[in-house]
């Protein structure tokens, strides 16, 4: 079946440092892949998304890259900020189906 | 105001006590989702409904139940709330659109059972 997993937490870095948070998955076909973000008290808002391979995602300083043969969407930034202290989820869909699968998350906490 | 809202926020209740969850969305989105976070398990699906007439079950849907009352509003019911029913809970809506849809997520209900 279909499948998400990203890099387990939590992972702590000072400010301006570079952040990855790993994500690969399992899926047949050409899957969405989305990273979804969770700040404190609040619920999942979509960070970026692509849709097909080789596609970039970026929004607010974030990047990844829909890499089919390794089959991984990476998150990267290159200097993170205390602001961006949160849940990240890495997530799939599969065209046709509605399910939308998440990988089980990973804390990212920013210490100035 | 929100787009996507969710009642209450924080509920603790009983066990075998029914429960009722509210979700409402003004985006005009046809398409409505419950899902429950658990720790260190990410988002699971509980049911999903395509339009009014349209319901159907995801991943974990036993022991709830939902009411797709209008287009705006999506509700699941808890009808013996148990403890392992204790979670974080979403509401979220989202359209069909090639190339993949976005799913927009309410707050959250927090949700204890005892």
């Amino acid at each position: 079946g279909n499948s998400v997993t990203q890099m387990e937490g939590p992972v702590t870095l000072s400010e301006e440092a570079f952040l990855t948070i790993n994500c690969t998955y399992t899926a047949t076909g050409y899957p969405s892949l989305f990273w979804y973000v969770q700040y404190p008290g609040e619920g999942l808002q979509l960070l970026l998304k692509a849709t097909k391979a080789d596609d970039k995602g970026s929004n607010k300083g974030f990047e990844a890259t829909y890499r089919k043969e390794t089959t991984s969407f990476h998150l990267e930034k290159g200097s993170v900020q205390v602001s961006d202290s949160a849940v990240y989820f890495c997530a799939l869909k599969k065209g046709g189906s509605e399910k939308l699968v998440f990988g089980k998350g990973t804390k990212l906490t920013v210490n100035p | 105001d929100a787009d996507v809202t969710q009642t209450p926020r924080n509920r603790i209740t009983k066990t075998g006590k029914r429960i009722m969850l509210e979700c409402s969305q003004t985006k005009g989105h046809d398409r409505m989702y419950w899902y429950r976070q658990d720790p260190g398990l990410g988002l699971r699906l509980i049911y999903y409904s395509f339009d009014v007439k349209d319901i159907n079950k995801g991943e974990i849907s036993d022991g709830y139940s939902v009411s797709r009352q209008a287009q705006a509003k999506f509700s699941l019911s808890l009808e013996s709330a148990i403890p392992n029913q204790t979670a974080l809970y979403f509401c979220a809506t989202s359209e069909e659109r090639r190339g993949g849809d976005t799913q927009y997520f309410g707050p959250g209900t927090r949700l204890t059972v005892l």
